[in-house]
């Protein structure tokens, strides 16, 4: 079955500093794989995504996540924080394939904090 | 495009009470997810229609809970009798099945306290 780990559910970091937020994924079959940002009182909204092709995935507002298949890892990262990047981020995995394999497992979220 | 609208945005109810959450889905859009977050529990996929049909409702807790979806443009999450811990932020998502890697797209959420 699949599964998400999202490692730490806070990191901090000043502003100017890299960010980097871990996911680990298990899957019995080659993954679709995805970033949501949830800022506070809002709902959840799509960073980025990996479907097939190029691992390593540029998202929006800077972000990118590299899929490492031997590593079972979907790290996202974005070089220079900025205090609008205070959020929670959520990894997910698609279940399957087919038509009744479409929804989406998350992991817990991890909520950076950026520092001034 | 107005994207996912999600009605209301915030619902206080007294236990006992029926409660119906509203969700109108992207134009176009043929699969429509309801989620439940919780500090404790997180995200939690509640049940997932595709073509309007119901494919997977394993995550609707109990039998106090119902979902339709009547047609493309329109869906009702329903608890009734209603119990404080219901209280959550209720999600509805849409995307487009078959695109690859199909994205959902989330509203704003229903916040619902039950008192």
């Amino acid at each position: 079955a699949q599964s998400v780990t999202q490692l730490g559910s806070h990191v901090s970091v000043s502003e100017g500093a890299l960010v980097l937020l871990r996911c680990n994924y298990s899957s019995s079959v080659p993954p679709y794989l995805f970033w949501y940002v949830q800022y506070p009182n809002q709902g959840l909204q799509l960073l980025l995504k990996y479907t097939t092709g190029a691992t390593l995935v540029k998202g929006i507002n800077g972000f990118e996540a590299e899929f490492k298949k031997s590593e079972t890892s979907f790290h996202l990262t974005k070089p220079s924080a900025h205090m609008s990047d205070a959020a929670e981020y959520f990894c997910a995995v698609r279940k399957g394939y087919g038509g009744s394999q479409g929804n989406l497992i998350f992991g817990k979220g991890t909520k950076l904090s950026v520092k001034p | 495009d107005a994207g996912v609208i999600q009605s209301p945005r915030h619902e206080v109810t007294e236990m006992g009470q029926e409660v119906t959450l509203r969700c109108k889905p992207i134009s176009g859009h043929n699969s429509l997810f309801w989620y439940r977050q919780t500090m404790m529990r997180g995200l939690e996929l509640l049940i997932y229609f595709n073509n309007n049909v119901p494919i997977d409702d394993s995550g609707m807790p109990e039998d106090r809970f119902s979902a339709k979806m009547p047609n493309a443009s329109f869906s009702t999450l329903k608890i009734q009798p209603s119990e404080p811990r219901d209280s959550a932020v209720y999600f509805c998502a849409s995307g487009l099945q078959g695109e690859l890697g199909d994205t959902q797209y989330f509203g704003p959420g229903t916040r619902l306290t039950v008192l």
